[in-house]
Formats: structure tokens, sequence, C-alpha cells
């Protein structure tokens, strides 16, 4: 699977959009985009996934460039319960199940 | 939507002793289920992967007969960490997919057994 590559932490006021970015330049044709966050001493929760159009569903929003080397997860209007770890996951859709997860995002948001 | 439930989500016993962690898949079956562990401050590592009626297949580093697998049906697998130290005390993840409902579906995940050992 390709390797995926997020900034380490991320601010965010409550209230507005958390854009959190993720680059996976090395990414196959057949490779989709997962978003999963954690919040702290819980499993990790399904967010989005996508493989070239952009996605939206009720949680989040998922942007992925043309070239698909890049992705964006927009949750639209942060709340503090947003406060977690922001993991992007690409892997093929078809096969091979396993996750592999990286060092992710730490998402704060601010009162 | 897909289910899957952990119990039990907090455990503390002694050295030496065996626990057993179980994980269902609620409105879904599930062939293959994941066990993963998590450090303090680390990311998630996948551990071993639960076959439904087969051995499961563990990861490099993995030790399998320190951690026994048993996925006996399509809604049960369960982790038992036996003869626990307290290098094993950690938080203990399990994942499954509904793919009666298309081979790109995401993986969920319970919430997690913490495992202390004194």
């Amino acid at each position: 699977d390709a390797k995926t590559t997020q900034p380490p932490s991320m601010d965010c006021a409550e209230g507005r959009a958390a854009n959190l970015p993720c680059n996976h330049s090395t990414i196959s044709g057949n490779e989709y985009v997962y978003w999963y966050r954690q919040i702290h001493s819980q499993g990790p929760q399904y967010i989005i996934h996508g493989l070239k159009n952009n996605e939206t569903n009720e949680m989040a929003s998922l942007i992925i460039t043309e070239d698909r080397k890049s992705s964006t997860l927009i949750l639209p209007h942060a709340t503090l319960r947003d406060t977690a770890v922001y993991y992007c996951i690409v892997r093929v859709g078809i096969g091979n199940e396993k996750l592999t997860f990286g060092t992710g995002t730490r998402l704060t948001i601010i009162p | 939507g897909a289910v899957v439930s952990q119990h039990p989500s907090w455990v503390i016993c002694k050295s030496g002793t065996s626990v057993k962690i179980e994980c269902r898949s609620l409105d879904f079956q599930a062939t293959t289920m994941f066990w993963y562990r998590q450090f303090p401050k680390q990311s998630l590592m996948l551990m071993a992967t639960s076959n439904e009626g087969s051995k499961a297949t563990y990861e490099q580093g993995v030790e399998k007969d320190k951690f026994l697998i048993n996925h006996a049906s399509l809604t049960l697998s369960t982790l038992t960490v036996t003869s626990a130290h307290p290098e094993d005390s950690s938080f203990y993840i399990c994942s499954a997919r509904d793919i009666s409902r298309g081979q790109n579906q995401p993986q969920h995940f319970g919430d997690g057994t913490r495992l202390s050992i004194l």
C-alpha cells in the first residue's frame, strides 16, 4: 500500500472549517484513500473514503486532487469533540484488507 | 451501519495469568477480523489477521504462541494473551468489515481493550 505523509499536528478554531492535508504521491490507480480518526482511549472511527472523485457524507468532505497524489479532509464546522488524531490511509479496495496506520495528524480544536 | 464490539473494555490482572479478549461483529458476518495493538503515544500496529475456520496470520515479530487467536464463528474472534507480563500491557483493538456491502467497504473498529498487567 502507498505511504502517506501528514503534518503531525494542527489547531483549528471552534466553528471554523478544519482542513487536514495528506500526501500520497505514490498511490496506485486501484488504491483508495481512507480517513479515520481516533479520539483518546477509543478505537479508530471511520470517517470517509474515496477513489478519485470528491466525496461528502454527514461527517466530512474528501477532496482528492486530479493527479490523486494528495487529498484534503474537511470538517466543515469543527467542534471540540472533533479533537482527535486523524489518519489518512491508502490501500487497495479489493483483496488486501489490511490497514497500515501512520502517525496521523493530531487536530486540536480551540474554543 | 457496521458495528464491532469488544469485551472487556478494561482489564487488570496479575503477571502470569492469561487474558481473553472478544471481538464481535454485531450486525454483519466477518470471515476476517484484524487485531491491533497500540502503546501509549504510538500508532496502531497490526498484530494478526484472524480467519474464520482457519489459522490466523501473524505479522512479523508477533509470537503466535503468546497471542492465541480463535475465529470460531462468522461473528466472533478472540485474542488470548497467554502468561501475560507487564510488557504486554497495551491497548488492543480489533476491526472487521462487512464485505456483503461491497469490496471497498471500510474497516470498522471496536472500542478497544485496555490491558494492564501488574
